[in-house]
């Protein structure tokens, strides 16, 4: 089975800065999905970023960008010029090709300060 | 675009009583839809994998007699809650799951969530 490991429970950060929120994996499946959700105070899940595991090349959207170490089973989010409404609870997701069930991480809060 | 919708958004019911939760993907089909529950401070843990036009796949310690999923529409799945009792007070997500063009990519969009109350 596969599992999804976010050791960071909380992380704070200020406005304007960059941070990184770790997720790693488990699996023994070569091509898989891999995820990062949001999920504000509304408790609304919205999608952040999503990466292929074939490729090689890692996903960008605006400020967010991933971290994708394959070998080493290592899915990173890396948030630029942070802002007040990036704070969020953050979800690390796997999805293997061959499946539909999305595996969760356990969340890292997210704070943003001023 | 991959809109999803759930109706209620908050609900309180007295104990004994059924609730019935609506998911809907707005502006695409989705043979397969998913239902979530979450406590406080917690991860998302899946309940059950609607699919449409057949039965659903319950995960292992979810009664399927006390949430009763139907899938009738490619666009409409619903979770009845029966005979809720104050532990069934949660917050309960829907998914449904969209796939993207040439049909290789698979994403999940997640509805708003419902509040449940049992009093």
């Amino acid at each position: 089975a596969q599992t999804v490991t976010q050791s960071q429970p909380e992380m704070s950060v200020q406005e304007a800065e960059t941070v990184t929120l770790s997720c790693t994996y488990d699996t023994s499946e070569n091509n898989y999905y891999l995820f990062w959700y949001k999920q504000p105070p509304s408790r609304q899940m919205i999608l952040v970023i999503r990466q292929e595991a074939y490729k090689q090349q890692n996903a960008t959207e605006n400020r967010f960008s991933v971290n994708f170490q394959k070998a080493a089973k290592s899915f990173s989010l890396k948030i630029s010029d942070s802002q007040l409404g990036d704070t969020a609870m953050y979800f690390c997701a796997f999805l293997e090709t061959s499946g539909s069930r999305l595996t969760f991480g356990e969340g890292t809060q997210l704070t943003v300060n001023p | 675009g991959a809109v999803v919708s759930q109706h209620p958004s908050w609900v309180i019911c007295k104990s004994g009583t059924s609730v019935k939760i609506e998911c809907r993907s707005l502006d695409f089909q989705a043979t397969t839809m998913f239902w979530y529950r979450q406590f406080p401070k917690q991860s998302l843990m899946l309940m059950a994998t609607s699919n449409e036009g057949s039965k659903a796949t319950y995960e292992q310690g979810v009664e399927k007699d006390k949430f009763l999923i139907n899938h009738a529409s490619l666009t409409l799945s619903t979770l009845t809650v029966t005979s809720a009792h104050p532990e069934d007070s949660s917050f309960y997500i829907c998914s449904a799951k969209r796939w993207g063009a040439g049909g290789f990519q698979e994403t999940q969009y997640f509805g708003p969530g419902t509040r449940l109350l049992v009093l």
